[in-house]
């Protein structure tokens, strides 16, 4: 119930293409979908969220598309570049109060070819 | 602002032993998170904690524990480490006034259990 599943579990993008990750969910509780981004020796670092009251959210190269009804959220990195080559995690949280507890995605190894 | 900071960054010890994580807030954040990151059952929710109180807890064991101090600084105990405890632990913190903000995450420390 509290799982979300991502997919691919690795992706190879030449650059300048589109990368897409996509994440499902099943807990209807979750109300708020964020993505992460993790460098090796770094921590994973907030890059966009959404809330299921938007279908679409984009900041720069980077879009969060949502599907309520299918509980399936994705991300699409526009104009790839080889920086952008890092893990990326979907996550989720649920309406609990006021406590944090975000349920993470298995993440997807996004490799850039320059 | 300086960032999520934790101690040590590597740590290696034998099974059986204890370890105690720090970590030490971005300035003015309340609230901080413990996650394990692993490969093989990625990241995972260990606690939360919010004014020196534990408002949250994930699945794990009652040999995993922590505790804030007033300054809003988190430490996590270990005891009787297992091979299987082997994995980055990362903590976040936010301010700890809404379940939406962001958590800013620290770099981790890296336990390695022989």
């Amino acid at each position: 119930q509290q799982q979300v599943k991502q997919s691919p579990q690795s992706l190879i993008v030449q650059k300048g293409g589109i990368s897409i990750i996509n994440c499902a969910y099943e807990n209807t509780a979750f109300d708020y979908f964020p993505w992460y981004q993790q460098f090796p020796g770094k921590g994973p670092a907030l890059l966009i969220a959404i809330r299921p009251d938007v279908s679409e959210k984009k900041e720069g190269r980077f879009t969060i598309s949502f599907n309520k009804s299918a509980k399936q959220f994705s991300l699409h990195i526009m104009d790839s570049q080889p920086g952008d080559s890092a893990t990326y995690f979907c996550a989720a949280s649920g309406s609990s109060g006021s406590a944090r507890q975000l349920t993470f995605g298995s993440g997807t190894q996004l490799t850039v070819l320059p | 602002k300086a960032g999520v900071t934790q101690t040590p960054r590597y740590l290696i010890k034998t099974r059986g032993q204890q370890v105690t994580l720090s970590c030490s807030p971005i300035s003015g954040h309340r609230s901080v998170s413990w996650y394990q990151q692993t490969p093989g059952q990625g990241l995972q929710f260990l606690f939360e904690y919010f004014s020196e109180t534990q408002r949250n807890k994930g699945n794990f064991p009652g040999r995993f524990s922590g505790r804030q101090f007033s300054n809003s600084r988190s430490e996590m105990n270990v005891s009787t480490l297992e091979l299987g405890d082997s994995a980055l632990y990362l903590c976040a913190s936010s301010l700890g006034g809404s379940r939406l903000e962001t958590q800013y995450f620290g770099p981790g420390t890296r336990l390695l259990v022989l």
